[in-house]
């Protein structure tokens, strides 16, 4: 696709239930992030991705959230025994590279709701 | 934490000039000053960046201070849909400082 893309688009899902969030980054692009953002307020960096390595798991709120990056390519997040403050839009980017020169392109987000 | 400093809000009116500042003083010389935007419920998009000298695009203009310890996003003429919040960030080369977001600037537009 032309851009990144990020599934599902609105998930409602009941409190100790798990969820996959899925991140389809652009063609090409090795470094893959995602952020989590609640209502009203800023970017939450959560973990990011070069290559299917994560060198950096310091931003995840708990060992309920994971991520998986395969070939390179797609992502999943995965939240265990969801909370109520889980409930949140989660974004995800990705750029061709971690360098600074380099900018970064943002999916639409996937809005979470744990009710 | 974000290494910069931008006001929380700012308004001006629509098919003005807006000029919105950003301080970086920790900025190393090799980092590059990016700026990004979110409208209202939509994702980030980036708008512009540079590393020394001032940068034009279609989206805006990027003015870097001599230093490099500060910068501003120029909006030549705003219009109702540039209202969002604005980002100023310096990425590093990857981790969590690679893409850490700041506050930003929300900025609003009277018609």
């Amino acid at each position: 696709g032309a851009g990144v893309s990020q599934s599902p688009s609105n998930k409602v899902t009941e409190k100790g239930k798990d969820v996959e969030l899925r991140c389809d980054p652009i063609s090409g692009h090795t470094a893959l992030y995602w952020y989590r953002q609640s209502l009203g307020q800023g970017l939450e960096f959560l973990i990011y991705f070069q290559g299917n390595s994560a060198p950096d798991k310091s931003g995840l709120p708990s060992d309920r959230f994971s991520a998986e990056r395969t070939g390179g390519s797609v992502s999943t997040l995965t939240i265990q025994r969801t909370q109520q403050e889980d409930s949140a839009v989660y974004l995800c980017a990705s750029s061709l590279d971690t360098g600074t020169d380099t900018e970064a392109f943002f999916g639409q987000g996937t809005r979470l709701t744990v009710v | 934490d974000a290494k910069t400093t931008q006001p929380n809000s700012m308004e001006s009116n629509e098919e003005e000039p807006v000029h919105l500042p950003c301080n970086h003083s920790t900025i190393s010389g090799t980092d590059y000053i990016h700026w990004y935007r979110q409208l209202p419920s939509q994702g980030p998009e980036y708008v512009i960046h540079g590393l020394t000298s001032n940068v034009n695009n279609r989206m805006a203009s990027l003015a870097i201070a001599e230093d490099r310890k500060s910068s501003t996003l120029i909006l030549h003429r705003a219009t109702l849909r540039d209202a969002a919040v604005y980002y100023c960030i310096h990425p590093l080369g990857g981790g969590a400082d690679g893409l850490t977001f700041g506050k930003g600037t929300h900025l609003i537009i009277q018609p």
